[in-house]
């Protein structure tokens, strides 16, 4: 099956920092998506994005499905943007199946 | 995202114990998924729903046993858990064009099995 690998593992910033975090993907991908997952489990859609650039607010996601990456940018980080992000993809042979990453941890301190 | 209601929040049981997880949507979506994510690891897809009828099952071991009522419920029945199996329950839905659509995610059931 697909493999996505997402870097770095793991993120501490200080707020107001920016950052940039990677997903990498094995094979063509028909759907992704971005989440952040709070620290009370909720899965929250950040983006659904599988090719282009697009920007909500502070955050902001390119997908280059060419060259099987996806990109998020977290600008101005708050002590909110807290916990961990996920990217999820459907890859051209499954049709249904959406397959996470292996996820990047982030902690916003003061 | 709270388009997707899932029930209960929070279940504890007994490893002899029945029990069920429900999910409900009313956004019309036509496929629904359950999916089973264990503490510090990613969510990992158990069983999908199309059109009411199952057409992924990953594997699952028969003490899970879900069922799709009608188009805006699915059920996840759990018979003779295993400790092992304690972790966060999550339900999603996507829309009609299946996989160019995003998934959309309920706020979980989280199960403990003692």
């Amino acid at each position: 099956g697909i493999q996505v690998e997402q870097s770095p593992p793991d993120l501490i910033l200080q707020e107001g920092a920016n950052s940039t975090l990677r997903c990498n993907f094995s094979d063509s991908v028909n759907n992704l998506q971005w989440f952040h997952q709070n620290p009370w489990g909720q899965l929250i859609n950040l983006f659904y994005i599988p090719s282009g650039t697009k920007q909500n607010g502070r955050l902001s996601a390119t997908t280059v499905a060419t060259e099987r990456y996806s990109l998020l940018y977290i600008s101005s980080s708050q002590t909110t943007d807290s916990g961990v992000y996920f990217c999820a993809v459907v890859d051209t042979g499954t049709a249904s199946k959406l397959t996470f990453g292996t996820g990047t941890r982030l902690q916003v301190t003061l | 995202d709270t388009e997707v209601t899932q029930t209960p929040k929070h279940l504890v049981m007994g490893m002899t114990n029945k029990k069920s997880l429900k999910c409900e949507q009313h956004m019309g979506h036509r496929a629904m998924y359950w999916y089973k994510q264990k503490a510090k690891k990613p969510p990992e897809l158990m069983f999908v729903y199309s059109y009411e009828k199952l057409s992924i099952n990953e594997s699952v071991p028969s003490r899970f046993s879900p069922e799709c009522p009608n188009s805006s419920l699915l059920n996840l029945h759990l018979h003779a858990l295993q400790p092992e199996d304690s972790a966060l329950y999550l339900c999603a839905s996507r829309g009609q064009g299946a996989y160019n659509s995003p998934l959309h995610f309920g706020n979980g059931t989280r199960l403990t099995v003692t």
